[in-house]
């Protein structure tokens, strides 16, 4: 069975940094690029950037470019989201997705709270 | 970028039909059959439905399809169950590796 299995959900304040992750199995993990997916609260989804583990090749949204930063580690099948200073707006769940023209499977998300 | 543009809510009672629109541009509905429909449920991450405009995945049910007309493309659930009602998103490849989702869509079940 093909599956993304996210890390947990993190509280941080404004300003700290912040690494989650989004481990894939039952697939050849090199070899499908991996998008994340923002969902603020009670609104829609937005696509964030996407990574393709088998060479690192990275592409951003303009809209995140600059804001977050998209790796992964292809030993582990881990693919990776951060940020160096959090802010309140960062407030959402995060998804990540196994992405061709399409988004599947999902991961179960992660939910980040950035409260002071 | 941005995103595309989707009907607020739709609504039906169980066995009517509802048709969702996702409207774009020429540079992402229109320029490409690579649009996808997803469904959300409450606190749930979303699922696919429909991938290349109208083909279903294995294991979703054949009420639901997916059609496009320039750049607008469509999803229809007919016979809707009482398990249809979520949120629906559509999403486009844009070009050069960039994807744009639609603005989301409730969907009630009367």
């Amino acid at each position: 069975e093909v599956q993304l299995v996210q890390s947990g959900a993190e509280v941080k304040k404004p300003g700290e940094s912040l690494k989650i992750s989004c481990k894939g199995s039952g697939y050849s993990f090199t070899s499908y690029w991996i998008g994340w997916v923002r969902q603020m609260p009670g609104k829609g989804l937005e696509w964030m950037g996407i990574i393709y583990p088998g060479d690192s090749d990275t592409r951003y949204s303009p809209s995140f470019q600059g804001q977050v930063t998209i790796s992964a580690d292809k030993s582990i099948s881990t693919a990776y989201l951060q940020w160096s200073s959090l802010k309140a707006s960062d407030t959402a769940m995060y998804y990540c997705a196994r992405q061709t023209a399409t988004f599947d499977p999902w991961g179960q998300g992660t939910l980040v709270t950035v409260s002071s | 970028q941005s995103a595309l543009t989707q009907p607020p809510s739709a609504s039906g009672s169980p066995g009517q039909s509802v048709t969702i629109s996702c409207t774009g541009t020429s540079s992402d509905v229109g320029g490409y059959n690579y649009v996808s429909w997803y469904q959300q449920h409450p606190g749930k991450a979303p699922k696919l439905m429909i991938y290349e405009v109208s083909k279903r995945p294995s294991g979703v049910p054949d009420r639901f399809s997916g059609s496009k007309s320039g750049n607008t493309a469509s999803l229809t659930v007919s016979g809707l169950q009482a398990e249809d009602e979520a949120d629906y998103y559509c999403s486009s490849y844009a070009g050069s590796n960039n994807f744009d989702f639609g603005t989301g869509t409730k969907v009630t079940v009367l």
